[in-house]
């Protein structure tokens, strides 16, 4: 089946500074890409939607300054975390979803900030 | 309000009992749904979708449309189904997908 790659798996940085999460799907094309926030024993929570070569359309609540999205192509979405705080340590999920409407899921990328 | 809910936190049954994992849903137009699974330590990964009427390892989900439903089954529950269950929501013409709050389900030996 299709696969979605995420880097890094896990990251632990400063407060303060900012954080670069890649999502690729290294052998479809993916129409749109999601990216999810997973608190512990809690569901996926959907934090913006990004198509290819467009601004991302953001959730309610969700900063778009502080979590800027860049889809550059149609295999890579980035999500950087911008001057991060404790609060912002969770686990980030990104999917893509192809042109069947079948959404596939990174592993998740690890975030903690100190 | 587009919306899924299942209502069940964890599902404990015993191996080889049947089980039902309980999906309703809330959406003004035409949905697609799915049922995912995350192993543990693993990726969500799809289980099934109403449109394609598979089977997958046993489980399979009837939309109901009249209930607004989309209730995972399976007759005779194995330990390695043990797993979080969501189930999720999508419209037409890209839709975002919507997910519910997650049954985990736990098989008992």
């Amino acid at each position: 089946g299709a696969v979605v790659s995420q880097h890094p798996s896990w990251v632990i940085c400063k407060s303060g500074t900012s954080v670069k999460i890649e999502c690729r799907s290294l052998d479809f094309q993916a129409t749109t890409m999601f990216w999810y926030r997973q608190f512990p024993k809690q569901s996926l929570m959907l934090m913006a939607t990004s198509n290819e070569g467009s601004k991302a359309t953001y959730e309610q609540g969700v900063e778009k300054d502080k979590f800027l999205i860049n889809h550059a192509s149609l295999t890579l979405s980035t999500l950087t975390v911008t001057s991060a705080h404790p609060e912002d340590s969770s686990f980030y999920i990104c999917s893509a979803r192809d042109r069947g409407n079948e959404q596939f899921f990174g592993p998740g990328t690890r975030l903690t900030v100190l | 309000a587009q919306r899924v809910t299942q209502p069940e936190k964890l599902l404990s049954v015993f191996k080889g009992a049947p089980v039902e994992l309980k999906c309703n849903y809330s959406y003004s137009g035409s949905p697609e749904l799915f049922w995912y699974v995350q192993y543990s330590r693993q990726r969500l990964q799809l289980l099934l979708r109403h449109i394609s009427r598979e089977s997958i390892k046993g489980f399979t989900a009837d939309l109901n449309k009249g209930e607004t439903s989309f209730h995972l089954k399976k007759p005779f529950a194995q330990e390695e189904d043990s797993a979080m269950y969501y189930c999720a929501l999508s419209g037409t013409g890209g839709f975002k997908t919507i997910f519910g709050a997650g049954t985990r389900l736990f098989v008992k030996a």
